[in-house]
Protein backbone atom coordinates (compact mmCIF):
# COMPACT_ATOMS: atom_id res chain seq x y z
CA UNK A 1 0.00 0.00 0.00
CA UNK A 2 1.18 3.49 -0.95
CA UNK A 3 1.83 5.64 2.08
CA UNK A 4 1.44 9.33 3.00
CA UNK A 5 3.09 11.40 -0.31
CA UNK A 6 4.12 14.20 0.46
CA UNK A 7 5.81 17.10 -1.61
CA UNK A 8 8.34 18.87 -2.01
CA UNK A 9 10.75 17.17 -0.38
CA UNK A 10 12.78 19.99 -0.06
CA UNK A 11 12.13 23.97 -1.15
CA UNK A 12 14.61 26.68 -0.46
CA UNK A 13 12.84 30.16 -0.89
CA UNK A 14 13.19 33.59 -0.37
CA UNK A 15 11.54 35.88 2.63
CA UNK A 16 8.41 36.97 1.20
CA UNK A 17 7.56 34.26 -1.44
CA UNK A 18 4.54 32.04 -1.52
CA UNK A 19 5.32 28.30 -0.54
CA UNK A 20 2.84 25.53 -1.32
CA UNK A 21 3.40 22.43 0.46
CA UNK A 22 0.92 19.34 -0.97
CA UNK A 23 0.27 15.92 0.84
CA UNK A 24 -1.69 12.67 -0.15
CA UNK A 25 -2.98 10.62 2.67
CA UNK A 26 -3.40 7.46 2.61
CA UNK A 27 -6.71 6.02 0.72
CA UNK A 28 -9.54 5.41 3.20
CA UNK A 29 -8.03 7.25 6.14
CA UNK A 30 -10.46 10.01 7.22
CA UNK A 31 -8.33 12.19 9.11
CA UNK A 32 -5.49 14.43 8.13
CA UNK A 33 -2.99 16.26 10.25
CA UNK A 34 -0.45 19.03 9.54
CA UNK A 35 2.75 19.29 11.92
CA UNK A 36 5.18 20.96 12.22
CA UNK A 37 8.72 19.62 13.66
CA UNK A 38 11.91 21.83 14.68
CA UNK A 39 14.17 21.16 17.14
CA UNK A 40 13.46 23.82 19.82
CA UNK A 41 9.39 23.07 20.06
CA UNK A 42 9.24 19.09 18.84
CA UNK A 43 6.15 18.08 16.67
CA UNK A 44 3.22 21.48 16.48
CA UNK A 45 0.08 20.25 15.38
CA UNK A 46 -1.08 23.00 12.65
CA UNK A 47 -4.38 21.67 11.98
CA UNK A 48 -6.54 18.68 11.25
CA UNK A 49 -9.21 17.50 8.85
CA UNK A 50 -11.62 15.17 9.56
CA UNK A 51 -13.97 13.89 6.98
CA UNK A 52 -12.29 16.89 4.39
CA UNK A 53 -13.76 19.30 7.10
CA UNK A 54 -10.91 21.66 9.44
CA UNK A 55 -11.71 20.09 12.89
CA UNK A 56 -9.19 22.39 14.74
CA UNK A 57 -6.58 25.37 13.18
CA UNK A 58 -5.77 27.08 16.54
CA UNK A 59 -2.12 25.41 15.72
CA UNK A 60 -1.85 27.56 12.68
CA UNK A 61 0.92 30.18 13.47
CA UNK A 62 -0.88 32.90 12.05
CA UNK A 63 -2.90 34.43 8.92
CA UNK A 64 0.07 33.58 6.67
CA UNK A 65 -0.47 30.10 7.32
CA UNK A 66 -3.87 28.12 5.44
CA UNK A 67 -4.49 24.73 4.86
CA UNK A 68 -7.18 23.57 2.50
CA UNK A 69 -8.77 19.68 1.86
CA UNK A 70 -10.48 19.90 -1.28
CA UNK A 71 -11.17 16.42 -1.34
CA UNK A 72 -10.13 12.91 0.48
CA UNK A 73 -6.72 12.46 -1.61
CA UNK A 74 -5.17 15.37 -1.53
CA UNK A 75 -4.69 18.87 0.68
CA UNK A 76 -2.64 21.45 1.06
CA UNK A 77 -0.21 23.91 3.33
CA UNK A 78 -0.06 27.64 2.13
CA UNK A 79 2.93 30.00 3.67
CA UNK A 80 2.37 33.78 2.16
CA UNK A 81 3.94 35.36 2.75
CA UNK A 82 7.02 32.92 4.06
CA UNK A 83 9.50 34.06 6.54
CA UNK A 84 12.74 32.67 8.07
CA UNK A 85 11.32 31.74 11.26
CA UNK A 86 8.86 29.28 8.90
CA UNK A 87 11.71 27.28 8.12
CA UNK A 88 11.23 23.66 9.83
CA UNK A 89 10.01 20.82 8.52
CA UNK A 90 6.16 19.80 7.47
CA UNK A 91 5.13 16.37 7.98
CA UNK A 92 1.40 15.41 7.00
CA UNK A 93 -0.37 12.67 8.79
CA UNK A 94 -3.31 10.51 8.29
CA UNK A 95 -5.41 8.28 10.06
CA UNK A 96 -8.08 5.87 9.38
CA UNK A 97 -9.69 5.70 13.14
CA UNK A 98 -11.95 8.26 14.74
CA UNK A 99 -11.07 6.75 18.51
CA UNK A 100 -7.25 6.28 18.51
CA UNK A 101 -4.50 8.62 17.62
CA UNK A 102 -2.54 6.11 15.58
CA UNK A 103 -1.01 8.56 12.78
CA UNK A 104 0.85 7.52 9.54
CA UNK A 105 3.33 9.92 8.92
CA UNK A 106 4.86 11.30 5.29
CA UNK A 107 8.69 11.79 4.33
CA UNK A 108 8.16 15.46 5.15
CA UNK A 109 8.82 18.42 3.35
CA UNK A 110 11.43 20.26 4.72
CA UNK A 111 11.43 24.28 4.00
CA UNK A 112 13.83 26.77 4.16
CA UNK A 113 13.14 30.21 3.38
CA UNK A 114 15.99 32.40 3.39
CA UNK B 1 -2.60 22.80 26.28
CA UNK B 2 -2.23 18.98 27.12
CA UNK B 3 1.69 18.42 27.40
CA UNK B 4 3.76 15.68 27.33
CA UNK B 5 7.17 15.57 28.91
CA UNK B 6 9.79 13.37 28.05
CA UNK B 7 13.21 12.41 29.74
CA UNK B 8 15.65 12.12 29.09
CA UNK B 9 15.97 14.54 25.85
CA UNK B 10 19.04 12.37 25.01
CA UNK B 11 20.47 8.93 26.46
CA UNK B 12 24.09 7.62 24.89
CA UNK B 13 24.61 4.03 25.38
CA UNK B 14 26.68 1.30 24.69
CA UNK B 15 25.38 -1.68 22.61
CA UNK B 16 23.57 -4.75 24.81
CA UNK B 17 22.70 -2.11 27.38
CA UNK B 18 19.39 -1.63 29.19
CA UNK B 19 17.41 1.86 29.09
CA UNK B 20 13.98 3.56 29.96
CA UNK B 21 12.67 6.61 28.84
CA UNK B 22 9.49 8.28 30.01
CA UNK B 23 6.49 10.06 29.41
CA UNK B 24 4.55 12.46 31.53
CA UNK B 25 1.55 14.64 31.76
CA UNK B 26 -0.89 16.05 34.36
CA UNK B 27 -3.61 14.98 31.87
CA UNK B 28 -5.42 12.32 31.36
CA UNK B 29 -5.48 10.27 27.66
CA UNK B 30 -7.82 8.30 25.86
CA UNK B 31 -5.10 6.16 24.39
CA UNK B 32 -0.89 6.73 23.87
CA UNK B 33 1.15 6.01 21.14
CA UNK B 34 4.97 5.64 20.79
CA UNK B 35 6.59 6.52 17.99
CA UNK B 36 10.62 6.07 16.18
CA UNK B 37 11.58 8.59 13.88
CA UNK B 38 14.75 8.73 11.91
CA UNK B 39 17.08 11.33 10.36
CA UNK B 40 14.73 12.30 7.12
CA UNK B 41 11.61 10.48 7.60
CA UNK B 42 8.71 10.75 9.42
CA UNK B 43 7.91 9.49 12.78
CA UNK B 44 6.68 5.65 12.64
CA UNK B 45 3.93 4.06 15.05
CA UNK B 46 5.34 1.60 17.07
CA UNK B 47 2.45 0.86 19.67
CA UNK B 48 -0.73 2.03 20.72
CA UNK B 49 -1.69 1.79 24.59
CA UNK B 50 -5.27 2.04 25.95
CA UNK B 51 -6.02 0.63 29.24
CA UNK B 52 -4.55 1.90 32.34
CA UNK B 53 -1.60 -0.56 33.44
CA UNK B 54 -1.37 -2.11 30.39
CA UNK B 55 2.06 -3.47 28.85
CA UNK B 56 2.70 -4.43 25.79
CA UNK B 57 5.85 -5.53 23.96
CA UNK B 58 7.66 -5.17 21.15
CA UNK B 59 10.45 -7.75 20.84
CA UNK B 60 12.92 -6.05 23.39
CA UNK B 61 10.76 -2.77 23.93
CA UNK B 62 8.37 -3.08 26.61
CA UNK B 63 5.89 -0.44 26.85
CA UNK B 64 3.52 0.43 29.78
CA UNK B 65 1.10 2.58 30.48
CA UNK B 66 0.10 3.88 34.24
CA UNK B 67 -2.49 2.92 35.52
CA UNK B 68 -3.95 6.56 35.75
CA UNK B 69 -3.57 7.28 31.81
CA UNK B 70 -1.42 9.79 32.43
CA UNK B 71 1.95 8.49 31.74
CA UNK B 72 3.91 6.37 29.89
CA UNK B 73 7.59 4.49 30.01
CA UNK B 74 9.60 2.25 27.33
CA UNK B 75 12.12 -0.16 28.29
CA UNK B 76 15.06 -1.43 25.67
CA UNK B 77 16.31 -4.39 26.72
CA UNK B 78 20.25 -5.17 25.50
CA UNK B 79 19.70 -2.03 22.60
CA UNK B 80 21.08 -2.78 19.44
CA UNK B 81 22.94 0.28 17.16
CA UNK B 82 19.31 -0.43 14.51
CA UNK B 83 17.43 1.27 18.18
CA UNK B 84 19.18 4.72 17.09
CA UNK B 85 16.22 7.26 16.60
CA UNK B 86 14.10 10.00 18.27
CA UNK B 87 11.85 8.19 20.36
CA UNK B 88 8.23 10.63 20.56
CA UNK B 89 5.58 9.65 22.29
CA UNK B 90 1.78 11.23 21.74
CA UNK B 91 -1.12 11.45 23.42
CA UNK B 92 -4.73 11.27 22.21
CA UNK B 93 -7.54 13.28 23.94
CA UNK B 94 -10.28 11.13 22.27
CA UNK B 95 -13.04 13.08 20.77
CA UNK B 96 -11.70 14.80 17.56
CA UNK B 97 -8.46 13.01 17.29
CA UNK B 98 -6.19 16.03 18.32
CA UNK B 99 -3.05 14.16 18.97
CA UNK B 100 -0.43 15.67 21.09
CA UNK B 101 3.21 15.15 21.17
CA UNK B 102 6.16 15.17 23.35
CA UNK B 103 9.66 16.68 21.83
CA UNK B 104 11.38 13.29 22.14
CA UNK B 105 14.24 10.97 23.66
CA UNK B 106 17.35 11.08 21.24
CA UNK B 107 18.51 7.81 20.98
CA UNK B 108 22.11 6.60 20.46
CA UNK B 109 23.57 3.38 20.55
CA UNK B 110 27.14 2.83 20.36
CA UNK B 111 28.36 -0.57 18.13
Amino acid sequence: DAGVIQSPRHEVTEMGQEVTLRCKPISGHNSLFWYRQTMMRGLELLIYFNNNVPIDDSGMPEDRFSAKMPNASFSTLKIQPSEPRDSAVYFCASSRTELTGELFFGEGSRLTVL
Amino acid sequence: TQLLEQSPQFLSIQEGENLTVYCNSSSVFSSLQWYRQEPGEGPVLLVTVVTGGEVKKLKRLTFQFGDARKDSSLHITAAQPGDTGLYLCAGDSGGYQKVTFGIGTKLQVIP
